[in-house]
């Protein structure tokens, strides 16, 4: 069966720091990858999606940038956090073909203080 | 792009009792509604799906209507219990795409 690990679970920054947030799918090959944020009360925002290798789309204009080195791996990076990217992250795969859920991580907790 | 509208924010009903929830898309594209539950702490998981060639589907205590005329779908709950709590979301996708709605915190109170 498929799974997905995401971590850390959380994680508290300071200002101006580097971020790195990992996800790993095991059990299925060139999954579709996302990076969601989830804002206290709010819905899901996309910020990142990935159909293979090397290939990364951004949905929002932001402090924050997607790899995806290896088939099954998904990194959220940035250079210098800033107080708004506080937020509950969310990885999350689905088959490439389309019309199928996504299946997410736990999420990352992550405040910048 | 694609905008989901999801009402109510918050529904609070008595143990037993229906729950409903309603979206609306703008994007007649869009093909397929998910609808996700998400506990304290953890990741949204499926709950529920529907295809736009199909107006409703059942799965147990659990129901889906879609209009694609007017453009919204809605999500029935009958028969709700204390672990029914917890925030649902709704999505509208096409091409490999989801919008989400802002969510729903339901309190089935026993």
């Amino acid at each position: 069966s498929q799974t997905i690990h995401q971590w850390p679970a959380t994680l508290v920054q300071p200002v101006g720091s580097p971020l790195s947030l990992e996800c790993t799918v095991e059990g299925t090959s060139n999954p579709n990858l996302y990076w969601y944020r989830q804002a206290a009360g709010r819905g899901l925002q996309l910020l990142f999606y990935s159909v293979g290798i090397g290939q990364i789309s951004s949905e929002v204009p932001q402090n924050l940038s997607a790899s995806r080195p290896q088939d099954r791996q998904f990194i959220l990076s940035s250079k210098k956090l800033l107080l708004s990217d506080s937020g509950f992250y969310l990885c999350a795969w689905k088959p490439g073909r389309d019309n199928s859920p996504l299946h997410f991580g736990n999420g990352t907790r992550l405040t910048v203080t | 792009g694609e905008n989901v509208e999801q009402h109510p924010s918050t529904l609070s009903v008595q143990e037993g009792d229906s729950a409903v929830i309603k979206c609306t898309y703008s994007d007649s594209a869009s093909n397929y509604f998910p609808w996700y539950k998400q506990e304290l702490g953890k990741g949204p998981q499926l709950i529920i799906d529907i295809r736009s060639n199909v107006g409703e589907k059942k799965d147990q205590r659990i129901a889906v209507t879609l209009n694609k005329t007017a453009k919204h779908f809605s999500l029935h709950i009958t028969e709700t219990q204390p672990e029914d709590s917890a925030v649902y979301f709704c999505a509208a996708s096409r091409e490999g795409k989801s919008t989400f709605g802002d969510g729903t915190t339901l309190t089935v109170k026993p």
